[in-house]
């Protein structure tokens, strides 16, 4: 079955990043892209950007653009989202989720990482 | 970036009862619309992709309908598992995905 394992809980400190790992099992890595989510305590979704498993390619919320990367290693089926420049309004559930081609819908989650940002 | 906008943002509601949860764009997205269905401390589910398609195991009490720039999620008959929070979301513009705002649906 679909599987996204994301890491662990992270507190990091204003102005320092963080980077998120989701390893995928269950399907063929390579023929889909991930699109990270996040949701701030008590708020809605957010859609931060997308990349192609397949060749790389990537596509940022413009709001983002600048403080983040996403990346994948098609050798252990991981993708990896870094946040850089860490504010306190990033506090937030950071979900990772597959979706077919780039503009469409997530048909599995990863269970959530929660990154705190505080000093 | 398209505006999605939900209404109600809350509902109230009896095991039993239809539900109807509205989602309107800013602008036209034709069909590329998707529901999910969200509880406390979980990640989203999707239940509706294409307005209108049932994802796969989803049960068929959840419907969905409409195109161009209003869209309406329906549950016929509302089950104790169904009060969530639900979203809606756009995916006619890749380069800006975005959600609704969100309905919570609880226990009248």
């Amino acid at each position: 079955q679909v599987q996204l394992v994301q890491s662990g809980a992270e507190v990091k400190k204003p102005g320092a990043s963080v980077k998120v790992s989701c390893k995928a099992s269950g399907y063929t890595f390579t023929s889909y892209g991930i699109s990270w989510v996040r949701q701030a305590p008590g708020q809605g979704l957010e859609w931060m950007g997308w990349i192609s498993a397949y060749n790389g390619n990537t596509n940022y919320a413009q709001k983002l653009q600048g403080r983040v990367t996403m990346t994948t290693d098609t050798s252990t089926s991981t993708a990896y989202m870094e946040l850089r420049s860490l504010r306190s309004d990033d506090t937030a559930v950071y979900y990772c989720a597959r979706v077919e081609i780039l503009g469409a819908y997530f048909d599995y989650w990863g269970q959530g990482t929660l990154v705190t940002v505080s000093s | 970036d398209i505006q999605m906008t939900q209404s109600p943002s809350t509902l109230s509601a009896s095991v039993g009862d239809r539900v109807t949860i509205t989602c309107r764009a800013s602008q036209s997205i034709s069909s590329w619309l998707a529901w999910y269905q969200q509880k406390p401390g979980k990640a989203p589910k999707l239940l509706i992709y294409d307005a209108s398609s049932l994802e796969s195991g989803v049960p068929s009490r959840f419907s969905g309908s409409g195109s161009g720039t209003e869209f309406t999620l329906t549950i016929s008959s509302l089950q104790p598992d169904d009060f969530a929070t639900y979203y809606c979301q756009q995916y006619n513009s890749y380069s800006g995905l975005t959600f609704g705002g969100g309905t919570k649906v609880e226990i009248k």
